[in-house]
């Protein structure tokens, strides 16, 4: 069974603050992993998709990091905004008819 | 934007009845999943689906549990005879291809057994 954890659980930031937060996981037979923000009443909307060690995917004031060999990404918010209050998850997963498996999620809370 | 659109955004229902969510993937969307969400806990892989058959299923997916998808659109997830401990957010998700590719997900619906 896969075991992705995600820290910290929660984490209240000051506007304008940059934050990071990690999700591990099993180095062992590592196929990719998924990033998703997920605000309340809404979907799961994916961030970003990484296969490759070392990797590093950016989309705005959001980036990511993945080491496969040590087993963890990290997420990057630059210059934090309410609106990147949310839900973030992350999970591994080959696509395909592969299901994901996700970590319980890091609760961000933008304080204005 | 295409986006998948899951009905109802709420349901009740009665311990030992049968319940069916309902969900409409992206249209060239070729694979298929439901995920289930209780209150607290990690988001769960419950089953996936391709060419018009189970692809993988968790160890969840019981036999209580069963998928359609009826008429090339919708895409349903049957629950049997509810329990109490079913009660959870169901999200359906859909991916365009095979390989490494995001998963578009639903707004879920938010099932109470009562």
């Amino acid at each position: 069974i896969l075991n992705v954890e995600q820290s910290p659980q929660s984490l209240h930031v000051q506007e304008g603050d940059s934050t990071n937060f990690t999700c591990s996981f099993p180095s062992s037979n590592f196929y990719a992993l998924h990033w998703y923000r997920w605000e309340t009443a809404k979907s799961p909307e994916a961030l970003f998709v990484m296969t490759l060690n070392g990797d590093e995917k950016k989309k705005g004031r959001i980036s990511a990091t993945l080491n496969t060999k040590e087993g963890y990404s990290y997420l990057y918010i630059k210059g934090s905004q309410p609106e990147d209050s949310a839900t973030y998850l992350c999970a591994l997963g080959a696509g395909g008819a592969d299901g994901l498996t996700f970590g319980k999620g890091t609760h961000l809370i933008i304080q204005p | 934007e295409p986006e998948v659109t899951q009905t109802p955004s709420h349901q009740v229902t009665q311990m030992g009845q049968e319940v069916i969510l309902r969900c409409v993937p992206i249209s060239n969307h070729l694979y298929f999943y439901w995920y289930r969400q209780i209150l607290g806990q990690k988001v769960e892989f419950l089953v996936s689906f391709y060419n018009n058959e189970i692809s993988e299923k968790s160890e969840i997916f019981d036999d209580q549990f069963s998928v359609e998808r009826p008429d090339g659109s919708n895409f349903t997830l049957k629950i049997r005879s509810t329990k109490l401990e079913d009660s959870a957010m169901y999200f359906c998700a859909s991916s365009a291809r095979e390989g490494v590719t995001e998963a578009f997900f639903g707004q879920g619906t938010r099932l109470t057994v009562v």
